[in-house]
């Protein structure tokens, strides 16, 4: 499915760094955009979500969407070891009925 | 913090076989859902389920497939003929919403 874009690269950062992760998606109708965390072995996490455009924070973490460009961020900021996980984007459609998810970006930090 | 629970976390099941994979979803949510995982592939929608009944389900979702709610607190996914192709993660998981969803750990099938 393409509803939803993410350059699957995995990321090593030092601790104390910024991570910044992105993903692209297809339709301009799309109104939540959501952010999950997984750790290995476990299912995804609901770390934070938006609705419609601009930033939202949360504690060392912010989320982004451009809605003109059909574009949405990630940022951590302050990095910790305990960050070390798959980040996924995922956007619900068909009504809310599903979601399509990103394939996800490893991020590795190095203390 | 309420959590959406899913047995066996490992399932190991020969071709051919049915398989039921069981859930029990967060007891206020009303939205249920079926995803899965196939190793190093995107996290994929199978089902959602709504006052006892499908509400949405993908192309995966075929014959093969079925939902049950067989109770106040229990939702499964069973798998009738398992072939090696369903080998994944399963993930169930709730809503209160349909916005935020709470997944559980999985169940790892493994068909061989």
């Amino acid at each position: 499915q393409k509803e939803v874009e993410q350059d699957p690269g995995p990321l090593s950062v030092p601790e104390g760094a910024i991570v910044s992760l992105n993903c692209t998606y297809s339709n301009s109708a799309f109104q939540y955009f959501m952010w999950y965390r997984q750790y290995s072995r476990k299912g995804p996490e609901l770390l934070m979500y938006t609705y419609s455009s601009g930033n939202k924070e949360d504690g060392r973490f912010t989320a982004q969407v451009d809605k003109s460009s059909k574009y949405i961020s990630l940022f951590i900021r302050d990095s910790q070891p305990s960050d070390s996980a798959t980040y996924l984007c995922a956007i619900p459609y068909y009504g809310n009925n599903r979601l399509a998810f990103g394939k996800g970006n490893q991020v590795v930090v190095i203390p | 913090e309420p959590e959406v629970t899913q047995t066996p976390s490992h399932q190991v099941t020969q071709m051919g076989q049915e398989v039921i994979l069981r859930c029990v979803p967060i007891s206020n949510h009303l939205y249920f859902y079926w995803y899965r995982q196939i190793l190093g592939q995107k996290v994929e929608f199978l089902v959602s389920f709504y006052n006892n009944e499908i509400s949405e389900k993908s192309e995966i979702f075929d014959d093969q497939f079925s939902v049950e709610r067989p109770d106040g607190s229990n939702f499964t996914l069973k798998i009738r003929s398992t072939k090696l192709e369903d080998s994944a993660m399963y993930f169930c998981a709730s809503s209160e919403d349909r916005v935020g969803y709470t997944f559980g750990s999985g169940t790892r099938l493994t068909v061989v």
